[in-house]
Parts: C-alpha cells; structure tokens; sequence
C-alpha cells in the first residue's frame, strides 16, 4: 500500500523555468493539499482540492497552478520558478469523513538557482 | 479565523527527564487540534488529535496533550525523553464548523542529550 507519493524527492532547477511537482495517492482520499515548508514558517497552505476538478487558494497561491482532472493525482506546477520558491514542499491528503486529519507525502526539496 | 502560537522555537531536554512543547490557539468555533510530528529529512507524522471527545488525549510513543479551553492551550508532554524523539513538533488547529483547513504552528525543535 504505497498511500501517498511524491515526485521527483529532490529538483534543482533555473530562475523562469517550468517545474511540476506530482503527487499520488491510493487511497481514494477526497481532499488533497499542497504546502510549503520555510525556516521561521511552518507549513502555509497553497491550494487544496476537494474533488476532481475542485480546486481553491490557500495562504500563498501566487506563482503556482494546480489541476485535478483524477482523484488520484494533483501535480503542482510552478509556471515560471523563481528563486523565492526555492522550499520543500510536501503534499496531504484527507477523507471527506475525516476532513480535518490530513495524511503526508514524503515531500520534495526544490532549488531553484 | 483560526490561529495557533508554538512558545518555544527550541526546547532541550536530557534523556529520561519530562518533555513538555507548549501551544496556544485561537478560533472562532469549537477547535480541532493536533500534533504532528517531523523527523530530519522526513514527513509529517500524526502524533495525536483532539476534536471534541476527552480533553485529555494520548499518542502515540508515550506522548499526550490536554485540550484546556479556560487557557486556549494544548501542551504536548512526555513523561520520559527519550533520544529517537528529537525532531520538530507542530501544533496545528482546525475549525470543526463544517470543512477548515489546517493552520500550523511555526514548529518545535526539541533537542534531546544522552
């Protein structure tokens, strides 16, 4: 049962370029978040979905897309990446029943030069 | 709108001795709480979770937290360190009126000695 997964765990990358972060999960979740993890931060909400094709602003959703054409899957792309995105970034999912415990991915360290 | 305050950035502990990571929280409706907790290079993991039954509630790993509504306060205690629970530790809240997302906390960073 591979639960949630995130892809690639580790990107470098250039100021301007597009990069898209994956994440999948098996179990069928409703929900699913994207965040991103700063020194001095915690984790701030960048969008969230509730369904297919659902998808709504979190904290800090400037610079990012998202889309969710399966239930499965909910990739996040940075359009032109800049060096202020450079962060970690994990994904989370929740039931619908339990909508406010949210289960984590592994995360992705993203550099961006 | 929902808010939570971790006090201690760090907290230090030798092994052995009591663990207390303190949070303070602020919300319109009755909360959900929780503790998450981060080992290096790792995810979240769910440590514990109030959402309206005891206000006393245990973990896993030996960990527990009393939901004090008077103090707005949820602390995170250990009765015994031990060295494999340094990592850092989030308090996150919740509003439990309808669909809410997560608010985290900054983190604690508990550092435990031999």
């Amino acid at each position: 049962d591979a639960g949630i997964t995130q892809s690639p765990r580790y990107k470098i990358t250039e100021t301007g370029r597009q990069v898209t972060l994956m994440c999948h999960q098996t179990w069928s979740h409703s929900y699913m978040f994207w965040y991103r993890q700063d020194l001095g931060h915690g984790l701030r909400l960048i969008y969230y979905s509730a369904a297919a094709d659902i998808t709504d602003k979190g904290e800090v959703p400037d610079g990012y897309v998202v889309s969710r054409s399966k239930t499965e899957n909910f990739p996040l792309t940075l359009e032109s990446a800049t060096r202020s995105q450079t962060s970690v970034y994990f994904c989370a999912t929740s039931s619908a029943s339990s909508y406010n415990e949210q289960f984590f991915g592994p995360g992705t360290r993203l550099t961006v030069l | 709108a929902q808010s939570v305050t971790q006090l201690d950035s760090h907290v230090s502990v030798s092994e052995g001795t009591p663990v207390l990571l303190r949070c303070n929280y602020s919300s319109s409706y009755s909360p959900s709480l929780f503790w998450y907790v981060q080992h290096p290079n790792k995810g979240l993991q769910l440590l514990l979770k109030y959402t309206s039954a005891a206000t006393l509630v245990k973990g896993i790993n030996g960990f527990e937290a009393e939901f004090k509504k008077s103090e707005t306060s949820f602390h995170l205690t250990k009765p015994s360190a031990h060295m494999s629970d340094a990592a850092e530790y989030f308090c996150v809240v919740s509003d439990r009126s309808g669909y809410s997302t997560l608010t985290f906390g900054k983190g604690t960073m508990l550092l435990v000695s031999p």
